[in-house]
């Protein structure tokens, strides 16, 4: 399994953008890049996926460089609802294993 | 938009107990999973279901823990003669051909 190395917090204000950067050196070949949002007392929220570049979705926008040893996750112009904790996780597609793991991810705290 | 369905939200259970909690993952998926998080920790990965048969399964998961997925619908976690240490949210998960794994809201277990 890829080692996953994210910040354990940051804060931001609200109306600023939000960029969280996930190290992930050994990802393999196979292996895609998948960010989930968790707000408290509820389950993980699939955001964005990719493997490789940009993906771009009405939430979020997801940054790989050709490496792909990291990955950043970029949130627009984040509100106050946005705070929560945000996993990256590199999901494993081969040989039928797919095992979604989650590290401490990252709390966001957005500010008035 | 689809959703993976839990029940119940809460359940209270005297330690020693057996407990079912129930799921109702997306109906073309093909994975499935259980995980816990316990207050304040991370999302732990429990055991993966696929082509009606435990796939993976990590250490937590010991002989006190069963999956079943009884009929074409539900995706059951049986936790036998529980402990106070089992208290904990418990998520059910499915995912289909892509990277995406869908969470439930989550089952909260209290066991006094």
């Amino acid at each position: 399994l890829a080692k996953i190395t994210q910040p354990i917090s940051m804060d931001s204000y609200e109306g600023q953008e939000v960029n969280i950067t996930c190290s992930h050196n050994n990802i393999a070949t196979n292996d895609y890049i998948t960010w989930y949002q968790q707000f408290p007392s509820q389950g993980p929220r699939f955001i964005i996926q990719g493997y490789k570049t940009k993906v771009t979705n009405e939430v979020a926008s997801l940054f790989i460089p050709a490496d792909r040893k990291s990955s950043t996750l970029s949130l627009p112009r984040v509100s106050l609802s946005d705070t929560a904790v945000y996993y990256c996780l590199v999901v494993p597609i081969s040989g039928g294993s797919y095992i979604p793991t989650f590290g401490r991810g990252t709390s966001l705290i957005v500010h008035p | 938009e689809p959703e993976v369905t839990q029940t119940p939200s809460h359940q209270v259970t005297q330690m020693g107990q057996e407990v079912i909690l129930r799921c109702v993952p997306i109906s073309n998926h093909l994975y499935f999973y259980w995980y816990r998080q316990i207050l304040g920790q991370k999302v732990e990965f429990l055991v993966s279901f696929y082509n009606n048969e435990i796939s993976e399964k990590s250490e937590i998961f010991d002989d006190q823990f069963s999956v079943e997925r009884p009929d074409g619908s539900n995706f059951t976690l049986k936790i036998r003669s529980t402990k106070l240490e089992d208290s904990a949210m418990y998520f059910c998960a499915s995912m289909g051909t892509r990277a995406e794994a869908f969470f439930g809201q989550g089952t909260r277990l209290t066991v006094v």
